[in-house]
Formats: C-alpha cells, sequence, structure tokens
C-alpha cells in the first residue's frame, strides 16, 4: 500500500527566502508525481506533474524533482513572497491498474512566508 | 470559464437525508473523480470514472453512490447522512493518468 510523507508539516519563513519541501513515497513503482497547492477554503491547484521518466519540472519559481528509486521529491521555491502561502500537498499515481492508479496524497505542509 | 465546477458549494442537512453533489467538467477529459478532504485535511479517493465506467471504488460505504451521466459530469449521491459523513467532498478530472484538476469543493455539513 503506498504511503506519501511530506516533511515538514509546517515551515515559516521570511520572504525572498530559498526553500525545499520534501516528499517521500513508500513503493516506487509510480506513474507519476504532483505537487499541489491548496488555499484556506479552496480547491486544488495544480503546479508540477512530474512524469516516472523525468527528473525535474520547472515553472517559474518553483522546481520540482523527482529520484523515483529512493522514492523522493522536492519541490523548491525561490524567492518566496508573502503570496506562496498556503498548504503545499505531494501526491503519486501508481502504475499499474484498478485501483493502483488512483493518486495517493500526502498531509501537505503549511507554508507561511512573513513579509 | 470553470474547468471543474461543483454545486453546490455548501450544504447543511441534517442526519438521515438525503443529498447530492453535482460535478461538471469543460476541459474534455475522460476521467473524473471523487475525493474526501477530512478535518484533519487528509485528502483521499473514493471513486473514479473513465469513460462513464468506474474503475476506483475504494472502501466507502455504500450510501455513497456516484453517477455519471455522460463524460463531463459525474455527481455523487449519499444516502442517510451520518455525522461523520461532515467533510469536503472534491471533485477532480484529468486525461486518464494525467494531471489532475479539482474543483473549489462542497463543504458538508451534517447537524
Amino acid at each position: 500500500k503506498q504511503e506519501v510523507t511530506q516533511i515538514p508539516a509546517a515551515l515559516s519563513v521570511p520572504e525572498g527566502e530559498n526553500l525545499v519541501l520534501n516528499c517521500s513515497f513508500t513503493d516506487s513503482a509510480i506513474y507519476n508525481l504532483q505537487w499541489f497547492r491548496q488555499d484556506p477554503g479552496k480547491g486544488l491547484t495544480s503546479l508540477l506533474l512530474i512524469q516516472s521518466s523525468q527528473r525535474e519540472q520547472t515553472s517559474g519559481r518553483l522546481n520540482a524533482s523527482l529520484d523515483k528509486s529512493s522514492g523522493r521529491s522536492t519541490l523548491y521555491i525561490a524567492a518566496s513572497q508573502p503570496g506562496d502561502s498556503a498548504t503545499y500537498l505531494c501526491a503519486v499515481r501508481g502504475d499499474s491498474g484498478g485501483s493502483n492508479y488512483k493518486l495517493t496524497f500526502g498531509k501537505g505542509t503549511l507554508l507561511t512566508v512573513n513579509p | 470559464d470553470t474547468a471543474v465546477s461543483q454545486t453546490p458549494k455548501y450544504l447543511v442537512t441534517q442526519m438521515g437525508n438525503d443529498k447530492s453533489i453535482k460535478c461538471e467538467q469543460n476541459l474534455g477529459h475522460d476521467t473524473m473523480y471523487w475525493y474526501k478532504q477530512d478535518s484533519k485535511k487528509f485528502l483521499k479517493i473514493m471513486f473514479s470514472y473513465n469513460n462513464k465506467e468506474l474503475i476506483i471504488n475504494e472502501t466507502v460505504p455504500n450510501r455513497f453512490s456516484p453517477k455519471s451521466p455522460d463524460k463531463a459530469h459525474l455527481n455523487l449521491h449519499i444516502n442517510s447522512l451520518e455525522l461523520g459523513d461532515s467533510a469536503v467532498y472534491f471533485c477532480a478530472s484529468s486525461r486518464f493518468h494525467y494531471e489532475q484538476y479539482f474543483g473549489p469543493g462542497t463543504r458538508l455539513t451534517v447537524t
């Protein structure tokens, strides 16, 4: 059974700092990994999707890496801004059939960027 | 244009009632999902449909019944609501295995 762990559970940083959020998963047989952000009382916004054959993806100030064999992914946020404050969720999709195609989520990292 | 929409946004009802939540996507995706986010903010898959066919059915009480009339719609009907059903329910869609897009959520409160 796939389990996804995100560390730290909460992070508070001053504006402008570069930061790294960590995600680990127990079953390396994944199809892809997706990072989301969730603002309070809102839905999830997809940030980056990394296919299992890829090592990293970049979008603006965000860079996500994937080390499938070790079951790890990191989300790097450069020059953090108060608007980045949100909960960041990591989710992995299994690569075999049926219910293994589901996304399994971590519990998230609550990020606060202080002005 | 909203990509994945849900109605209603808020739903307050009493124990024992039956209620439905509707979801529509205009992205042309072939796969849709229902997720439940509990009070601890943990997000868990409930159901998934691909081309109107049920492909994921997690351990969910049979009081919950999804229905997909077409590829763009996935509704969730809940019978005999219980206090423990209070949560935020999210609909999502994707082009099969690829990037998932989420709706804004429906906050269900059972009193």
